[in-house]
């Protein structure tokens, strides 16, 4: 069965620092990997989203970017971190498009 | 105008309730329609898939679209306090183009 792993839990961070949060997925291959964003009383918000290996799609434009440099990994990073990045954020994986997305348990940042 | 919207909130009803979620949205293209339960602080988990119009039933859940009036429904049958979680509507369209647009959630609460 595939499992899909988030890391660290929970991170917090000062203004400024850089971020790396890490995805991982396990049991399939080449999968979709989407990195999300959601804010307290917002809905969910995509901010990345990957089709294979070195392909990365921005959604929003802002200070974050993401980098899948294995088939079943996934990062988002930072060089400097706003107030404004605060959030809890989720990776998720389809086998295809059109195919539901299984999300992570998730990174909750605090940038303070 | 956002493409999906759903009522927030908050719902509270006692245990053994019926419960009636909705969503309503605008873009006439949408042909694959999701169901997501989270529960606080964790990852959003599928529970509906559904394409098109038309019913489907999973143990106490029945998922609903009618794609003429662009509205779908989540009814939950026997509400247990373990249903206590925001449900998240979600939706995709059928182009390569289309991305997963979700609802901002709708947060229940199942009182003993």
């Amino acid at each position: 069965s595939q499992t899909i792993h988030q890391w660290p839990a929970t991170l917090v961070q000062p203004v400024g620092s850089p971020l790396s949060l890490e995805c991982t997925v396990e049991g399939t291959s080449n999968p979709n990997l989407y990195w999300y964003r959601q804010a307290a009383g917002r809905g969910l918000q995509l901010l990345f989203y990957s089709v294979g290996i070195g392909q990365i799609s921005s959604e929003v434009p802002q200070n974050l970017s993401a980098s899948r440099p294995q088939d079943r990994q996934f990062i988002l990073s930072s060089k400097k971190l706003l107030l404004s990045d605060s959030g809890f954020y989720l990776c998720a994986w389809s086998i295809d498009r059109k195919e539901t997305q299984y999300f992570g348990p998730g990174t909750r940042l605090l940038v303070l | 105008q956002k493409e999906v919207e759903q009522d927030p909130g908050p719902l509270s009803v006692p245990e053994g309730a019926i419960v009636s979620l909705n969503c309503t949205y605008s873009n006439s293209a949408f042909q694959y329609f999701m169901w997501y339960r989270q529960y606080s602080r964790k990852g959003p988990e599928l529970l509906m898939y559904t394409y098109s119009s038309g019913n489907k039933e999973d143990g106490r859940f029945t998922a609903q679209v009618d794609k003429s009036s662009k509205y779908i429904s989540l009814f939950i049958r026997d509400s247990q306090p373990s249903d206590s979680a925001t449900y998240l509507c979600a939706m995709l369209g059928e182009t390569s183009g289309s991305r997963l647009t979700f609802g901002e959630g709708t947060q229940l609460t199942v009182n003993p």
